[in-house]
């Protein structure tokens, strides 16, 4: 899984199965955390964010996990498909961080294969 | 409703020459900010602002200044481009300054600086 600091790691699946993608925050007192979907050649596309309150989230075939005690994110997927190979990448804020202190990792690349 | 705006998509530039970066987003968005995004470093802040008539530099702002003198606008401008400048140009902007909730990329600028 991804990490702030270290280089772009991949994952690749077949068509159908689940991605899971980690992502280990360093900051103890990041309270929001985001995920996105970076496509060749395009921006940052926002696919789910979660508090530090919660636990986990659901979205659309899509749900994050947190985990405070080891400060470590995760991102599923579900049935993933071709449409989703893309740069995952995940965002932390400090809890008395303004919009500027957002920040981010380095991304891992889901390949998916038909 | 289009979101974050960025123009142009693709720019090459001769080092030495000056040019504008344009951001526009439609949301009322209070924040906003300038990232660029080089190959294994992730996202980076530039310059960032609160409001109206209020930026601040981030994490890289050398090379680059930044105007707000309106909620919709927050053009990025490079006075004397260099090879270094070469990168990925993301606008992005959130609802709150405090918090970076709905926080919103563009589509980017590529720029080549040769």
């Amino acid at each position: 899984g991804e990490s702030v600091g270290l280089h772009l790691p991949t994952l690749s699946v077949q068509e159908g199965d689940n991605s899971i993608i980690n992502c280990a925050y360093s900051n103890s007192a990041s309270d929001y955390f985001i995920w996105y979907k970076q496509e060749s050649g395009k921006g940052p596309q926002f696919i789910i964010d979660i508090r530090s309150n919660m636990d986990k989230r659901q979205g659309q075939r899509v749900t994050v996990l947190l985990n405070k005690t080891v400060k470590h994110l995760s991102l599923q997927i579900a049935a993933t498909q071709p449409g989703d190979s893309a740069v995952y990448f995940c965002a932390e804020n400090p809890a008395q961080g303004g919009s500027e202190k957002l920040v981010f990792g380095k991304g891992t690349k889901l390949t998916v294969n038909p | 409703n289009a979101g974050v705006t960025q123009t142009p998509k693709f720019q090459v530039l001769k080092t030495g020459q000056s040019m504008t970066l344009q951001c526009a987003q439609d949301m009322n968005h209070e924040y906003m900010s300038w990232y660029r995004q080089d190959p294994g470093m992730g996202l980076r802040l530039i310059h960032y602002s609160v409001g109206a008539g209020i930026t601040d530099q981030g994490e890289v702002p050398n090379g680059y200044n930044v105007s707000r003198s309106t909620t919709e606008d927050f053009p990025l401008r490079l006075l004397s481009a260099a090879p270094s400048q070469t990168s990925v140009y993301f606008c992005a902007s959130s609802y709150s300054s405090m918090r970076p909730y709905g926080y919103t990329f563009g589509s980017g600028t590529r720029l080549t600086v040769v």
